[in-house]
């Protein structure tokens, strides 16, 4: 049973480009949350999506993000126009149910933009 | 409001030595989550322990020992004989209310010297 699969595992952009982060949880898991690590710091929760559905995105930026999980395919975390301070790991964790279960981490993206 | 405290920035032990990490929560959920995690250099986040509220019996596991004191809201973790594989970052986490929203303190870095 395959973990968590983020990719790419490294991505570089420069300022003003586009990022997409892709995130396929475990296989049974329809629960995708996505959270940030900056630099030396912890990890900040950023959205918790459900199939076609947003369910908690209180800790997303306003501008810029997006984030989707379409009935098919994997979760997106898309970041347009991307600026020097949105270089950080970005980690996917998937679940089965909201029953609290251990959250399941992907080996997450660490994206750096120049 | 909630809350992870992990006092200790850095640690440095000489291996086989024992050394304890702190934790300390804060939530007005009378039912929450604790959890652990390790994050060595490559960067992936390896799940460690989930402890729910209403079990405050220590765990053991291998090296491994966990003491949850609901008193002191505190929830510490201990590596004996400690070995140079385990140098990593060590983020305690809160899991409380109705989202699977993961509250981590800012991590402790242990080195362990050979």
């Amino acid at each position: 049973n395959a973990g968590v699969m983020q990719n790419p595992r490294h991505l570089v952009r420069r300022r003003g480009q586009e990022a997409r982060l892709r995130c396929s949880p475990m296989k049974g898991h329809s629960h995708v949350y996505w959270y940030r690590q900056l630099p030396e710091e912890g990890l900040k929760f950023m959205v918790y999506l459900q199939k076609e559905n947003i369910i908690d995105e209180s800790g997303m930026p306003k501008e810029r993000f997006s984030a989707e999980f379409p009935k098919e395919g994997p979760s997106i975390l898309r970041i347009q126009q991307v600026v020097r301070g949105d270089s950080a790991a970005y980690f996917c964790a998937s679940s089965p149910v909201q029953d609290n279960s251990p959250l399941h981490f992907g080996n997450g993206t660490r994206l750096t933009v120049t | 409001a909630q809350k992870v405290t992990q006092a200790q920035t850095e640690i440095s032990v000489v291996e086989k030595e024992d050394v304890t990490l702190d934790c300390v929560y804060e939530t007005r959920d009378t039912t929450y989550y604790l959890f652990w995690y390790k994050q060595p250099p490559s960067g992936e986040l390896v799940f460690l322990i989930r402890r729910n509220s209403f079990d405050e019996q220590n765990e053991i596991s291998g090296r491994y020992s966990w003491n949850f004191q609901k008193s002191t809201s505190s929830f510490n973790f201990t590596i004996t004989a400690s070995q140079v594989v385990d140098s990593a970052v060590y983020f305690c986490a809160l899991l409380g209310g109705a989202t699977n929203k993961l509250i981590f303190g800012t991590g402790t870095l242990l080195a362990v010297q050979p």
